[in-house]
Formats: structure tokens, C-alpha cells, sequence
């Protein structure tokens, strides 16, 4: 059965700083995918991943993946406060992980 | 605003009961999917349509079905519903050339779903 583990589950972090969301899954996949969602909204595509090695950026996130470590991570940069949101990634035939929460504060 | 919409916004009903969820993509999207969020089960996928046709099959129960009507909206149907199936359930649309699921998928706002 194929998991996802996302961490940290829960993540504070300064405007300015920089930090790293990890997602881990269990068996081999050929496509990862991460989305936000804001709190009470609904989800939004950031990126999707479909090799190894493949790195995508969007403004302050950048996300890539490494098939044979099986492990995507989703990078911030310089966070500002609008970038407090919750993160998933997800697997294969979307088989989510359980989310990052982001808070961004002063 | 993504340009999908659903309906209802919100439903309350009781056990036992059957609702329908609707959905409407993009313009010119040809892939329909639905999601179900709850505090217990976390965000799952559930089914994806492409053209009208089943593409992929997530965690979907037996209980539970979806189509995709010519004019590319599609319906998710609950039936025999327990307290459990309380959730925010979203449908999400892609441009789908292939139905691979590879496209970026822009999202409704969701239906909240309540059993009582």
C-alpha cells in the first residue's frame, strides 16, 4: 500500500527565512504533485513532477524530486506572510500525504 | 475564481439519505475530478472522469457514484449516508488533452456535506 508522509506537520517560521517541506512516499511512483490551501478555501495546484531530477519554481517555492530516494521537497524562500497556507503533496494516483501547516509571521 | 463551480454550497441531511453533487468545469476542460476532505480520513481522491468516461478510481466507496454528462459536468452521488461521510468534497477540472492526469487542475470551492 503506497503512503505518503509529509513533515513537518506543522511549521513557524519567520518572514525572511528560509525552509523545507519534505515529502516521503512508501513505493515507486512516476508522478508527484503538490497544492496549497488556504484556511476555509479551497485546494490550488502548485506543481507537478514527473521525473527524476525535475525541479519547478514559482515565485518563492521551489519544488523537486528524487525517484530513487523517493522523497520530493518543496522549498521556500524568503517567506513572506502570504505564504501561510497548508501544503500537500500527493502520489502516483493522488494518494495524499496529511498536509504541512505554514504560518509565516513578523 | 477558478472558473468552477459547484453546487450546493452547503447540504444537511440525515443518515440513510442519498444527495447529489454537481459540478461544473472550465471552459473547454474535458477532466472532471472529486476529492473528499475530512478531519478523520484527510484529503482523498475519489474518481476522475475524462470525456465522459471513468478514467481513474481513487478511494471511492460502493455507496458512492459519479458521471460525466456530454456537456462535461459531472455528478457525484452519496447514497445511504452515515455520519461519517460528513466532508468538504471538491471537484476539480483540467484541460485533460489525455486524461492523464498530469494537467493542472484548477478547483471549486467545494460543497459541505453534513449528516445528521
Amino acid at each position: 500500500e503506497l503512503k505518503v508522509e509529509q513533515n513537518p506537520l506543522f511549521l513557524s517560521m519567520q518572514e525572511g527565512k528560509n525552509y523545507t517541506i519534505y515529502c516521503n512516499y512508501s513505493t515507486t511512483s512516476d508522478r508527484l504533485y503538490w497544492y496549497r490551501q488556504d484556511p476555509g478555501k479551497s485546494l490550488e495546484s502548485l506543481f507537478v513532477l514527473l521525473s527524476n531530477g525535475a525541479v519547478k519554481q514559482e515565485g518563492r517555492l521551489m519544488a523537486s524530486l528524487d525517484t530513487k530516494a523517493r522523497l520530493s521537497t518543496l522549498h521556500i524562500t524568503a517567506a513572506v506572510h502570504d505564504l501561510s497556507a497548508t501544503y500537500f503533496c500527493a502520489v502516483d494516483k493522488l494518494i495524499f500525504g496529511t498536509g504541512t501547516r505554514l504560518q509565516v509571521f513578523p | 475564481d477558478s472558473g468552477v463551480t459547484q453546487t450546493p454550497k452547503h447540504l444537511i441531511t440525515a443518515t440513510g439519505q442519498r444527495v447529489t453533487l454537481r459540478c461544473s468545469p472550465r471552459s473547454g476542460d474535458l477532466s472532471v475530478y472529486w476529492y473528499q476532505q475530512s478531519l478523520d480520513q484527510g484529503l482523498q481522491f475519489l474518481i476522475q472522469y475524462y470525456n465522459g468516461e471513468e478514467r481513474a478510481k481513487g478511494n471511492i466507496l460502493e455507496r458512492f457514484s459519479a458521471q460525466q454528462f456530454p456537456d462535461l459536468h459531472s455528478e457525484l452521488n452519496l447514497s445511504s449516508l452515515e455520519l461519517g461521510d460528513s466532508a468538504l468534497y471538491f471537484c476539480a477540472s483540467s484541460v485533460g488533452a489525455s486524461g492523464s492526469m498530469i494537467d493542472t487542475q484548477y478547483f471549486g470551492p467545494g460543497t459541505r456535506l453534513t449528516v445528521l
